[in-house]
């Protein structure tokens, strides 16, 4: 089964700093990968995803994420934090042979004022 | 367009019990998974439905099982219910794509949280 790591179950930021989260999937090809936030007793709702077309992926609310194989790494990012960016993150991959979607444990982004 | 609703939003048993959870689809999505969230963890596949079959299930024991109806809403039962059940239930849909597994995309509701005592 193809996984996904997410490094650091917890980051804090200050407002208008960088958000980098950090997700290595898995894979010996690459996969489809998604990342997802959910706000609290909320559904996830979908950020962003890479399907094998271009490596740098932009997606709601700022965010984007770049493909990088040699590292297997999708790691998020968002060059400015705003408060509203406050949630749980995950990092998800789908399979390419069972299509079954496998989601990280989760990142919670803390934002300081 | 409406989304993916799920009833219901809390729910409290006991060991040994059965429980249901029902779950509508996005309009337009014929595919629907369902997957359980502990506590600090990240959602776990536990089976996908696609024309009332299930199509995929991941590491989880027959005492949970599904339904899909035809308008492609569908239904999450758990007989037997232990301690390590509770968790928040998430139902999600697709819209048709790459046959019988959905498009790539996964459009989740607010989830049914489930405790047992």
């Amino acid at each position: 089964a193809q996984s996904v790591t997410q490094l650091g179950s917890h980051v804090s930021v200050s407002e208008g700093a960088l958000v980098l989260l950090r997700c290595n999937y898995s894979s010996s090809v690459p996969p489809y990968l998604f990342w997802y936030v959910q706000y609290p007793n909320q559904g996830l709702q979908l950020l962003l995803k890479y399907t094998s077309a271009a490596t740098l992926v932009k997606g709601i609310n700022g965010f984007e994420a770049e493909f990088k194989k040699s590292e297997t790494s999708f790691h998020l990012t968002k060059p400015s934090a705003h408060m509203s960016d406050a949630a749980e993150y995950f990092c998800a991959v789908r399979g390419l042979v069972d299509n079954q979607f496998y989601f990280g444990t989760g990142t919670s982004l803390t934002v300081i004022p | 367009e409406t989304g993916v609703t799920q009833s219901p939003t809390h729910l409290i048993k006991t060991r040994g019990q059965q429980v249901t959870l029902r779950c509508s689809s996005q309009s337009g999505h014929n595919t629907v998974s369902w997957y359980q969230q502990a506590l600090g963890q990240g959602p776990q596949f536990i089976f996908q439905y696609y024309r009332e079959e299930e199509n995929g299930r991941g590491n989880f024991p027959p005492r949970f099982s599904g339904l899909q109806f035809p308008n492609y809403s569908s239904e999450l039962n758990v007989n037997a219910l232990e301690l390590d059940d509770s968790a928040l239930y998430l139902c999600a849909s697709s819209p048709p794509g790459q046959g019988a597994f959905g498009a790539n995309v996964l459009t989740f509701g607010a989830g049914s949280r489930l405790t047992v005592l």
